[in-house]
């Protein structure tokens, strides 16, 4: 399989741990992109990659979030003292250029 | 930013029946894309489509850009057809080009036998 894969697909953690999840992008895709999904909403963007700079990131982000793309490969996306608000299914898409975003299955994160 | 409007919230159908899906966005685009966001929560990639019209299958689409409207076409509706189907747009003219993608907030469409 080709496509965007994440890791893990479910995450379930105590408010104030710390938590990190993994996107693998299509390789041969430059542009990267992490996704917040709340129920009943649509995603809504959180950041994204060009290669391995961080070229944008959303007001949603706080600074308890944190992205990296390394060596412009794969992303991790870390959220350290995790609160309730924080339960989210976190999406990761890629693409070439401007093009069409495909989107990986995406992580459910409940903080408990 | 751009806003993206989906119409209608929620659709119910019959086996068999036909469909149409409207998505209103508040700026220029330089991206379209319509999604199906399956029972597991992945999207499913439905069309690229900016502007122009497009078929594959059952489906088509047709983006208006210069009105700013595009409409998902879904004909002889099957009950794997039901999901949230996601119209999302980027490159505004406000916004850096090409980058973030800005959702609809969905149609839930059910197919009945």
């Amino acid at each position: 399989d080709t496509g965007v894969s994440q890791d893990p697909r479910h995450k379930i953690t105590k408010r104030g741990q710390n938590v990190t999840f993994r996107c693998d992008p299509i390789s041969e895709h430059n542009r990267l992109y992490w996704y917040r999904q709340t129920l009943g909403q649509g995603p809504e963007f959180l950041t994204y990659f060009q290669n391995e700079a961080q070229l944008e990131k959303s007001r949603l982000l706080s600074d308890r979030f944190s992205a990296e793309r390394p060596k412009g490969s794969f992303s991790t996306l870390e959220i350290q003292r995790t609160e309730q608000g924080d339960s989210a299914m976190y999406l990761c898409a890629s693409s070439f250029e401007f093009v069409t975003q495909y989107f990986g299955p995406g992580t459910r994160l409940l903080v408990l | 930013g751009i806003q993206v409007e989906q119409s209608p919230p929620d659709l119910i159908l019959q086996e068999g029946a036909n469909s149409t899906l409207r998505c209103n966005f508040s700026d220029s685009v330089n991206n379209l894309q319509w999604f199906h966001q399956n029972p597991w929560g992945q999207l499913i990639n439905l069309f690229y489509i900016p502007s122009g019209t497009k078929q594959n299958g059952r489906l088509s689409a047709t983006t208006v850009a210069t009105e700013r409207y595009s409409l998902l076409y879904i004909s002889s509706s099957q009950t794997t057809d039901s999901g949230v189907y996601f119209c999302a747009v980027g490159g505004g003219s406000r916004e850096t080009s090409g980058s973030r993608l800005t959702f609809g907030e969905g149609t839930q469409l059910t197919v009945n036998p």
